[in-house]
């Protein structure tokens, strides 16, 4: 049940946008998404419950489409700060208990 | 106010041997849960606790096992370690189940020998 991300990397200039994607086989209840730099603990950037919403956070937002088990994760306007690798991590309808399955992240490079 | 602090945060053991792995959550969060992310892949999940209670386990054998104290910090045990045990274990706290965002912990580098 391991989510699937695209693409696996990525190679942007500052001020680029980026679009990484998260698929599911299963029911959703929710996606989390994270970003994990060398070295660091992954830091938390939002979570999106089913529904169809979408958030955003400065210039990071995302969607996530219930109905297609798959939620995109949108950089606009990328920054070198953006640089890591982007996880979503997924919980599944119905699961009876907190579990996140992480997918094997996308790595997201920023250059001058 | 402190983050998700886990100790130690670099080990090295010898096939055979037993480990324990601690984790303090942030003040006020119940809930911890412990993952494994082997390099180059995403953190897989092995243990939930809230309430001092397990609330989800992941697939991993019967030599990881953990518990959640009344201060809610919490251990991660492994018996009998194997090479492929080697991996970076991060811990997550979170304010209660579901629905809510997880601080995950710096981890603590496992290294088996």
């Amino acid at each position: 049940q391991q989510p699937v991300q695209s693409p696996q990397a990525v190679i942007l200039r500052e001020g680029e946008d980026a679009v990484i994607n998260c698929s599911s086989s299963k029911a959703l209840y929710s996606v989390h998404w994270y970003r994990q730099k060398h070295g660091e603990a992954p830091v938390f950037l939002m979570i999106l419950l089913k529904g169809g919403e979408q958030k955003g956070h400065d210039k990071i937002s995302a969607s996530f489409n219930e109905k297609k088990q798959q939620s995109s994760l949108y950089l606009t306007a990328s920054q070198l700060s953006y640089s890591g690798t982007y996880f979503c991590g997924t919980e599944l309808s119905g699961a009876g208990s907190y579990q996140l399955t992480f997918g094997k992240g996308t790595k997201l490079s920023v250059i001058p | 106010d402190a983050g998700v602090t886990q100790s130690p945060t670099h080990l090295i053991k010898t096939r055979g041997q037993h480990v324990t792995l601690r984790c303090s959550p942030i003040s006020g969060h119940k809930s911890v849960s412990w993952y494994q992310q082997v390099l180059g892949q995403g953190p897989q999940f092995i243990f939930q606790y809230y309430e001092k209670e397990e609330r989800g386990r992941g697939n991993f054998p019967d030599r990881f096992s953990a518990r959640q104290f009344p201060n809610y910090s919490s251990e991660l045990n492994v018996n009998a370690l194997l090479l492929g045990d080697s991996a970076l274990y991060l811990c997550a706290s979170s304010l209660q189940v579901g629905d809510t965002e997880a601080f995950f912990g710096q981890g603590t580098r496992l290294t088996v020998v």
